[in-house]
């Protein structure tokens, strides 16, 4: 079963604007990462955020984690058409030393 | 830089036919996993392995099987191929294993059965 769970399952924008993405999962965690994935290609991680930090940049993106909700959000701002991709989040349950679930996806698009 | 390399990038196989998907990495990672993606359900972990000699099953190991003989490769082998196994398989390898660190994925391979 999946662990996490992205919210929306497609996202369209305009460049420029500000794209939010929002996962939730089920079970404590020791960490939650994001990675992207271009059309055709693997993954490539973005950021990782572990259970006891809040909120975490990296360039124009920011992601948050609210351990109480079981939620965490990716934020990216200042949208460009090269950030058209799936966004993934994943994440290790406490307890599991090595394995990394991953949730549905989001697709962005970004129009230019 | 290679990275994380995997062969063939796309395959068709006939139903009971066997194949073998191979993973390599040349960073000198302990930790390596194959995983599938089909659509709308994200990525599966199928197997992994903490290093030589170690591997362990993960959430559809089913039909697949693994072995870790040498640090770098990592195969994941198909002994009779089932249609439900068309998918992307993705490699990926860490240093420290996803509790502190990130994976680093190959191309994938697309396997489709008929």
């Amino acid at each position: 079963s999946q662990q996490g769970e992205e919210d929306p399952q497609a996202l369209s924008i305009q460049e420029g604007e500000n794209a939010t993405m929002n996962c939730s999962y089920k079970t404590s965690i020791n960490n939650l990462q994001w990675y992207r994935q271009n059309s055709g290609r693997g993954l490539v991680h973005l950021i990782l955020i572990r259970s006891n930090e809040r909120e975490k940049h990296s360039g124009r993106l920011r992601v948050t984690l609210d351990t109480s909700k079981k939620s965490s959000s990716l934020l990216i701002t200042a949208s460009r058409a090269a950030d058209t991709a799936s966004y993934f989040c994943a994440t290790v349950p406490s307890g599991s030393a090595r394995q990394l679930t991953f949730g549905s996806g989001t697709q962005l698009t970004v129009l230019p | 830089n290679a990275g994380v390399t995997q062969t063939p990038k796309f395959q068709v196989l006939k139903t009971g036919q066997s194949m073998t998907l191979q993973c390599a990495q040349d960073m000198n990672h302990e930790y390596m996993s194959w995983y599938r993606q089909d659509p709308g359900m994200g990525l599966r972990l199928i197997h992994y392995s903490v290093g030589a000699g170690i591997t362990d099953q993960g959430e559809v190991p089913n039909g697949y099987n693994v072995s870790r003989s040498t640090t770098e490769d990592f195969p994941l082998r198909l002994l009779s191929a089932a249609p439900s196994q068309t998918s992307v398989y993705f490699c990926a390898s860490s240093n420290e294993g996803a509790r502190t660190g990130e994976l680093f994925f190959g191309e994938g391979s697309r396997l489709t059965v008929l």
